[in-house]
């Protein structure tokens, strides 16, 4: 099947500090990505739906200047966790839609658990 | 509200029987149903999508049924195998004009050798 590739898997930041988030379709083009958060034994929690070429849509009570999207190509979105705090700490994954002739899929993304000390 | 549940206990089955998760959903109306498997640390791997005209989807080993009366979807797994042990997470999807998925909290599932 298609493949996302999200980057890094890890990451340990202090707090206030940003970090990136990348996430990549290797074999596919996704105008559309989607970023989910996920605490331990929790749901996939939609954060914000990433538009190539546009804006990105965020869900309610999602922060945008905190959580800065950008999807400039077809193949790559990137999430920015601006000014980190401890309460950032979580679970991020990614994922991307392929439309097939046949089916429309998601595909995710690997997940990165990011720690703010 | 709007709600997905799933069972959050985990289920815990002796190998080679039928596990059956189950996902009820209120104030939701989906156009279609997915499972995904999810292990520790990674992100959701999907199973089965299942439309809303569908009442039943089967893909090797796995079953899915829906039932949009009930608002509700059932998952089975027959001839279970201790590596089918992970979380099972269902999500609806095709509730508007976007592919955004809404998924549920998910069910553990350990098969026992």
């Amino acid at each position: 099947g298609a493949v996302v590739s999200q980057h890094p898997s890890r990451v340990i930041c202090k707090s206030g500090t940003s970090v990136k988030i990348e996430c990549r379709s290797l074999d596919f083009q996704a105008t559309t990505m989607f970023w989910y958060r996920q605490f331990p034994k929790k749901s996939l929690m939609l954060m914000a739906t990433s538009n190539e070429g546009s804006k990105a849509t965020y869900e309610q009570g999602v922060e945008k200047d905190k959580f800065l999207i950008n999807h400039a190509s077809l193949t790559l979105s990137t999430l920015t966790v601006t000014s980190a705090h401890p309460e950032d700490s979580s679970f991020y994954i990614c994922s991307a839609f392929y439309r097939g002739v046949m089916n429309t899929e998601a595909f995710f993304g690997q997940g990165t658990r990011l720690t703010v000390v | 509200s709007q709600k997905i549940e799933q069972n959050s206990e985990a289920l815990n089955i002796q190998e080679g029987k039928t596990a059956t998760l189950t996902c009820n959903y209120t104030n939701y109306s989906p156009a279609y149903l997915q499972w995904y498997r999810q292990d520790p640390g990674r992100g959701p791997v999907f199973l089965l999508l299942i439309r809303e005209n569908e009442k039943e989807k089967r893909k090797e080993r796995l079953k899915v049924t829906f039932d949009t009366t009930l608002k509700q979807s059932l998952f089975h797994i027959t001839a279970s195998q201790p590596a089918d042990s992970a979380t099972y997470l269902c999500a609806l999807g095709g509730m508007d004009s976007s592919y955004k998925l809404i998924f549920g909290s998910g069910t553990r599932l350990l098969v026992r050798p």
